[in-house]
C-alpha cells in the first residue's frame, strides 16, 4: 500500500538547468510533505518540508509546490548543479503520524 | 560529531542465526525509528519509539524486536534471520512523530543473508 509515490525512476538534467521532481500521495490526511536527499552510503538529509495549508514553500534554489487538489507536490531545483545530484525521495507524514516515503527519484545533473 | 549513528555498517551472516544492529542518536530527540529499504529502493516504517513506548509496528514479523534502553538508543535485533531479510536498515530520529520538521538518519546498516 504506497500511499506516496515518485513514478519517475531517473531524471537526467543539464547543468544549470531547471530539475522538476514529481511526487503523487492518496492519503488526503497528510498534513506535511518533505523531500529528502541521498548520496550513496548514506542516510536520507532532509532538504525542505511543506505544510498542506500551503502551496509553495522556497528555500534558496529548492522550491516546493504543493497542489492538494491533484494530491501531487514537485521539487524545483534551479539552477540544478552537478552537486544535487542524488536520490531524491518524497515523503508524507500527519500530526502525529510517522512519515511515509516514495520509491526515489534519481536526479543525474551533467556538467 | 554524527547525529545519529548505527553500527554495524555492514553485517554478512548465514540464516537462522541472530544479529543485533545498535543506533543511538545524540540530538535530544524523543522519538527514535527503523526503516527497512528494500530491493525495491522502498523506505518502509517498521518500529518508532518515543519515551521508551512502542507507538508502532508495521505488520513486521515477530523476529524483528526493537530495544530501548533509553531514549537515546534504539537497537533492533533479528531472530532466525531469512534471506528476505537482506536489505538496508536506517535508524532515525525527530524531536516529534511526523511534522514539518524532517528525521535525522543514521547512514544505514547493509544487512546481507546467506
Amino acid at each position: 500500500d504506497q500511499q506516496v509515490k515518485q513514478n519517475s525512476p531517473s531524471l537526467s538534467v543539464q547543468e544549470g538547468r531547471i530539475s522538476i521532481l514529481n511526487c503523487d500521495y492518496t492519503n488526503s490526511m497528510f498534513d506535511y510533505f518533505l523531500w529528502y536527499k541521498k548520496y550513496p552510503a548514506e542516510g536520507p538529509t532532509f532538504l525542505i518540508s511543506i505544510s498542506s495549508i500551503k502551496d509553495k514553500n522556497e528555500d534558496g534554489r529548492f522550491t516546493v509546490f504543493l497542489n492538494k487538489s491533484a494530491k501531487h507536490l514537485s521539487l524545483h531545483i534551479v539552477p540544478s548543479q552537478p552537486g544535487d545530484s542524488a536520490v531524491y525521495f518524497c515523503a508524507a507524514s500527519g500530526t502525529n503520524n510517522d512519515m511515509r516515503f516514495g520509491a526515489g527519484t534519481r536526479l543525474t545533473v551533467k556538467p | 560529531d554524527t547525529a545519529v549513528s548505527q553500527t554495524p555498517k555492514y553485517l554478512v551472516t548465514q540464516m537462522g542465526n541472530d544479529k543485533s544492529i545498535k543506533c543511538e542518536q545524540n540530538l535530544g530527540h524523543d522519538t527514535m525509528y527503523w526503516y527497512k529499504q528494500d530491493s525495491k529502493k522502498f523506505l518502509k516504517i517498521m518500529f518508532s519509539y518515543n519515551n521508551k513506548e512502542l507507538i508502532i509496528n508495521e505488520t513486521v514479523p515477530n523476529r524483528f524486536s526493537p530495544k530501548s534502553p533509553d531514549k537515546a538508543h534504539l537497537n533492533l535485533h533479528i531472530n532466525s534471520l531469512e534471506l528476505g531479510d537482506s536489505a538496508v536498515y536506517f535508524c532515525a530520529s525527530s524531536q516529534r512523530r511526523g511534522g514539518i520538521y524532517g528525521y535525522t538518519f543514521g547512514s544505514g546498516t547493509r544487512l546481507t543473508v546467506v
